[in-house]
Formats: C-alpha cells, structure tokens, sequence
C-alpha cells in the first residue's frame, strides 16, 4: 500500500526567511504533484514532477523529486504573507490499469510578519 | 479552459432529503473524480470514472450514488445522508486516465451541510 508522509505538518514562518516542506512515500513512483490549498478553498495545482531529479521553480517556491530516496521536496525561499496555505504533495500511483493521486496529509503554513 | 465548475457550492439538508451535486469540465478529459475533504484533512477519493464508467469505488456507503451522462458531467446523488457526512466535496478531472496518474484539476467544490 501507498504511504505519503509530509512534514512538517505545521509551519510557522516569520517573512523572510527560508524552509523546506519534506514529502516521502513508500513504493515506486515517477509521478508527484504539489497542491495549494487556501481556507475553504479549493485545490491548486503548483508542481508537476514528472522524473527524477526533476526541479521547477515558481516564484518563491521551488520542488524536487528524487525518486530513489522516493522524497519529494518544496523549498520555501524568502517568505511573505501571501505564501500561508495549506501545501499538499500527492503521489500518483496505478491501480490496474487506473491512475490515481494519494495525497499527504499536507503542511500548513503560517508566515507571519 | 482549465475550468472545472461545481454546483452549488453551499447546500444545506436534511437527512431525508434527497439532493444532487454537478460537476462540469471541458477539457476533453475523460477520467473525473469525486473526493470528500473533512476540516484539515486531505482529500479521500470517493469515485473515479473512467471513459464514462466507474473505475473505482473505495467503499463508499450506497447513500451517496456517483453518475457519469457523458464525458463533460459528473454528478453525485445524495440521499439519508448523516451529519458525519458534512464536508468539502470536491470534484477533478484528469487526462486519459489509464496507463499513468496524471495531474487532476480540481473544482471549487460544494460545502455540504447535513443537518
């Protein structure tokens, strides 16, 4: 069975300052996804990973997949107010022949001034 | 258009009504989803169709009834439902689903009340 493990699950940030958000799952898999998620909002889609070695970068975040270590990770650089949400990874997996998303439990980030 | 709409997206019942949530994309994906999200939990996959026909079912109670018309709509039936079941029901979409897990796109999702 598919784990997905975040961590931290809480993150509380002053501005400025720098952080990882760690993703790690328990089988084989090339393909993870970063989500954004705002209060009572719904999913946004931040990353797609797609290989190992993989890095994309947009703004101040940017995510990595190795998928040797089977560890995925979001780097917050300099942060601001604008970057407090709730960060999922998702790791996506084939059941037969249908693809689907395990979600980890998510990082809720909390940048304060 | 990278749009998938949810209607409505507030409904409040009450345990013997009988109510329908609708999902709509028109990217020409023919795998959609439906998820339930508690309060600070993750998304848990409910239902996944796959070219118009249910693929996966992960054990969800016969009080909710997923329906796949065509390949744009998906619509989820609720009836006796429990106030446990109150949540974020969200819907997504993705690519030709078999062969890989491809990135979903998510909907705004329907807050659901169960009084």
């Amino acid at each position: 069975e598919l784990k997905v493990e975040q961590n931290p699950l809480f993150l509380s940030m002053q501005e400025g300052k720098n952080y990882t958000i760690y993703c790690n799952y328990s089988t084989t898999s090339d393909r993870l996804y970063w989500y954004r998620q705002d209060p009572g909002k719904s999913l946004e889609s931040l990353f797609v990973l797609l290989s190992n070695g993989a890095v994309k970068q947009e703004g101040r975040l940017m995510a990595s997949l190795d998928t040797k270590a089977r560890l995925s990770t979001l780097h917050i650089t300099a942060a601001v107010h604008d970057l407090s949400a709730t960060y999922f990874c998702a790791v996506g997996r084939l059941r037969g022949s249908q693809g689907n998303l395990i979600f980890g439990k998510g990082t809720k980030l909390s940048v304060k001034p | 258009d990278t749009e998938v709409t949810q209607t409505p997206k507030h409904l409040v019942m009450g345990m013997t009504n009988k109510k329908s949530l609708k999902c709509e994309q028109h990217m020409g994906h023919r795998a959609m989803y439906w998820y339930k999200q508690k309060a600070k939990k993750p998304p848990e996959l409910m239902f996944v169709y796959s070219y118009e026909k249910l693929s996966i079912n992960e054990s969800v109670p016969s009080r909710f009834s997923p329906e796949c018309p065509n390949s744009s709509l998906l619509n989820l039936h609720l009836h006796a439902l429990q106030p446990e079941d109150s949540a974020l029901y969200l819907c997504a979409s993705s690519q030709a689903p078999t062969g890989a897990p491809y990135e979903q796109y998510f909907g705004p999702g329907t807050r659901l009340t169960v009084t």
